[in-house]
């Protein structure tokens, strides 16, 4: 069952936070973060394994809530170069290695 | 690290003839590949599994006689559509997954676009 991501779109100014959703209704195994840029493939960005686990790098980073089944990304002091879609994949202990997609968010931001 | 390359990045066919794209995993070994499906402005769906020496596990609603994937070694899986339909124009990704210690996660190439006149 594909997890729900929210919002469907943000548009930002240089420098603003954002904050991306991904909930599932299945149990989760671990949650995978991607960036795709228009006519390109998705780019990886983190994966995170373990309930309550928190990962980043550069002003990119992320959180997995296992009891509730959901993981939130976070984009602190946006630049340019971070629009895109975001996609969260999600995978089930016994998906072995299978990805769900959510619907993607579209992340803009503006000068 | 983990590159994954994609062959051609973009085809024309006409109706009814068939298209090979091969995916690579250029650094790493990948026993498992991944064949996704991507319309525009919508999410990746995933197609089938290719697993290294044995046949690939396609999702429900996926043929598996139209869309063959041969996966022969462990840097090189295929997918061939075979009699093409204008329906079957879409962007084709694959991804390699790559297994390490800390954590296994897939890495996408920069996919096919198929357009089937």
């Amino acid at each position: 069952q594909q997890p729900v991501q929210s919002p469907q779109a943000v548009i930002l100014r240089e420098g603003e936070d954002a904050v991306i959703n991904c909930s599932s209704s299945k149990a989760l195994y671990s949650v995978h973060w991607y960036r795709q840029k228009h006519g390109e493939a998705p780019v990886f960005l983190m994966i995170l394994l373990k309930g309550g686990e928190q990962k980043g790098h550069d002003k990119i980073s992320a959180s997995f809530n296992e009891k509730k089944q959901q993981s939130s990304l976070y984009l602190t002091a946006s630049q340019l170069s971070y629009s895109g879609t975001y996609f969260c994949g999600t995978e089930r202990g016994t998906s072995y290695g299978k990805l769900t997609f959510g619907q993607g968010t579209i992340l803009t931001v503006h000068p | 690290g983990a590159v994954v390359s994609q062959h051609p990045s973009w085809v024309i066919c006409k109706s009814g003839t068939s298209v090979k794209i091969e995916c690579r995993s250029l650094d790493f070994q990948a026993t498992t590949m991944f064949w996704y499906r991507q319309f525009p402005k919508q999410s990746l769906m995933l197609m089938a599994t290719s697993n290294e020496g044995s046949k690939a596990t396609y999702e429900q609603g996926v043929e598996k006689d139209k869309f063959l994937i041969n996966h022969a070694s462990l840097t090189l899986s295929t997918l061939t559509v075979t009699s093409a339909h204008p329906e079957d124009s879409s962007f084709y990704i694959c991804s390699a997954r790559w297994d390490t210690q800390d954590q296994e996660t897939q890495y996408f190439g920069p996919g096919t676009r198929l357009l089937v006149l």
